[in-house]
């Protein structure tokens, strides 16, 4: 699976837009972009995902390069609730594979929001 | 989104004995299930992936005479952890997928904090 490269941290005030970024230089034709977050003692849960156009949902925006080599997770507004490690994450389709659908989490993001 | 449950939230056993942890989807089937491990400050590694009806394909390094997988219906999978020892104590995570294709979301449960004492 193609490898990406967070930031150990990032910190943000509260209120305030949070850009987190991820690289992935060698993302495949068909490797979906995937973010989930996982606070503290939960388990991970879903953000957002996109192919090549950005997206947007209720939770954050998707930011894709053109070349697709990065990305950049936003969250509008930043609230201590946001407060967790994000991972950003390839997730390949291999017909018969067995790396069928998994996903591969590297050490991720970890997000601190100041009050 | 989709809820995933697991039970129990927190098991303490002894050495030796064995523990079963469920993992069920509420509100939708699931054809794929996920089975995560991780240790505290480390990331989510992945034990196995189990599909409705079939056997479990583990990942390299995991001992599936260990770790008994069942995923005997569409929301509902197990896993045993047999002759557990103080070095199996971690927080163990299930997800469930509607689809395996690369776009399905996978759907988290909140984990299982397992300590063998």
């Amino acid at each position: 699976d193609a490898k990406t490269t967070q930031p150990n941290s990032m910190e943000s005030n509260e209120e305030e837009p949070v850009h987190l970024p991820c690289n992935h230089s060698t993302i495949s034709g068909t490797d979906y972009i995937h973010w989930y977050r996982q606070l503290p003692s939960q388990g991970p849960e879903y953000v957002i995902h996109g192919l090549t156009s950005n997206v947007n949902n209720r939770m954050a925006s998707l930011a894709i390069a053109e070349d697709r080599k990065s990305s950049t997770l936003i969250l509008h507004r930043a609230t201590l609730r946001d407060a967790a490690v994000y991972y950003c994450i390839l997730k390949s389709y291999v017909a018969g594979g067995t790396s069928y659908g998994k996903l591969t989490f590297g050490q991720g993001t970890i997000l601190t929001v100041h009050p | 989104g989709a809820v995933v449950s697991q039970h129990p939230s927190r098991v303490i056993c002894k050495s030796g004995t064995s523990v079963k942890i469920e993992c069920r989807s509420l509100d939708f089937q699931a054809t794929t299930m996920f089975w995560y491990r991780q240790f505290p400050k480390q990331s989510l590694m992945l034990m196995a992936t189990s599909n409705e009806g079939s056997k479990a394909t583990y990942e390299q390094g995991v001992e599936k005479d260990k770790f008994l997988i069942n995923h005997a219906s569409l929301t509902l999978s197990t896993l045993t952890v047999t002759s557990a020892h103080p070095e199996d104590s971690s927080f163990y995570i299930c997800s469930a997928s509607v689809g395996s294709r690369s776009y399905n979301e996978q759907f988290f449960g909140p984990g299982t904090r397992l300590t063998v004492l």
